[in-house]
């Protein structure tokens, strides 16, 4: 089975500042990792995704994740947030081969302060 | 494409009574799930379908829940004689293909049982 833990709950950070939102996942085999995002009031996004290849992806709005094996972990940032980032986001893992079973940890919610 | 949609949105319900939800998947998606959310929590899986036929079941599924896909197309999920734990945010995703391929997510059913 997998599992992942989010362990920040909640971060704030000002406006314009760098964040990083820390995930960390547990698999005896391989896995795929994502990071989705929900805005208020919105269903959950997909932000970006790492199933292969490089080990750094990134997301369209300035996102990007590293995919760590040997720390089995896949930190999620950004070098300058801006308040229409401020959303929960959540860390997930599939495992790879497999269907679509998808562990999500528990979120983190980003409040950006102006 | 018109995305995900569930209906209906916001579900009140007394303990005891039956509800059902709705989901749509977008159009030439084969693969549907339901995930449930509680306060504070990722989603967690409940269940999956691939055409009309459903793969897995979470344990979390008790026998008071059943889901079904009838024609493939669109899903309902059932919970009977409703208790107050039951109260949650409701998901379905769909998706088209095997595990590489992204889920998309509705907005979700918010239920609260009385």
């Amino acid at each position: 089975a997998q599992s992942v833990t989010q362990l920040d709950s909640q971060v704030p950070v000002f406006e314009e500042a760098p964040v990083e939102l820390r995930c960390n996942y547990s698999s005896s085999v391989s896995v795929y990792l994502f990071w989705y995002v929900q805005y208020p009031n919105q269903g959950l996004q997909l932000l970006l995704k790492y199933l292969s290849g490089s080990t750094l992806v990134e997301s369209i709005n300035g996102f990007e994740a590293e995919f760590n094996k040997s720390q089995t972990s896949f930190h999620l940032r950004k070098p300058s947030v801006h308040i229409s980032d401020t959303a929960e986001y959540f860390c997930a893992v599939v495992r790879s081969g497999g269907y679509q079973k998808v562990t999500f940890g528990t979120g983190t919610k980003l409040q950006v302060i102006p | 494409d018109t995305g995900v949609s569930q209906n209906p949105r916001h579900k009140i319900t007394k303990r005891g009574q039956n509800v059902t939800f709705r989901c749509d998947p977008i159009s030439e998606h084969n693969r549907l799930y339901w995930y449930r959310q509680t306060l504070g929590q990722g989603p967690e899986f409940l269940t999956y379908f691939q055409n009309e036929a459903q793969l897995e079941k979470s344990r979390l599924l008790s026998d008071r829940f059943s889901a079904e896909r009838p024609k493939g197309s669109f899903s309902t999920l059932e919970i009977q004689r409703t208790e107050q734990g039951d109260s949650a945010m409701y998901l379905c995703a769909s998706s088209l293909g095997p595990a590489l391929e992204t889920q998309y997510f509705g907005p979700g059913t918010r239920l609260l049982v009385l």
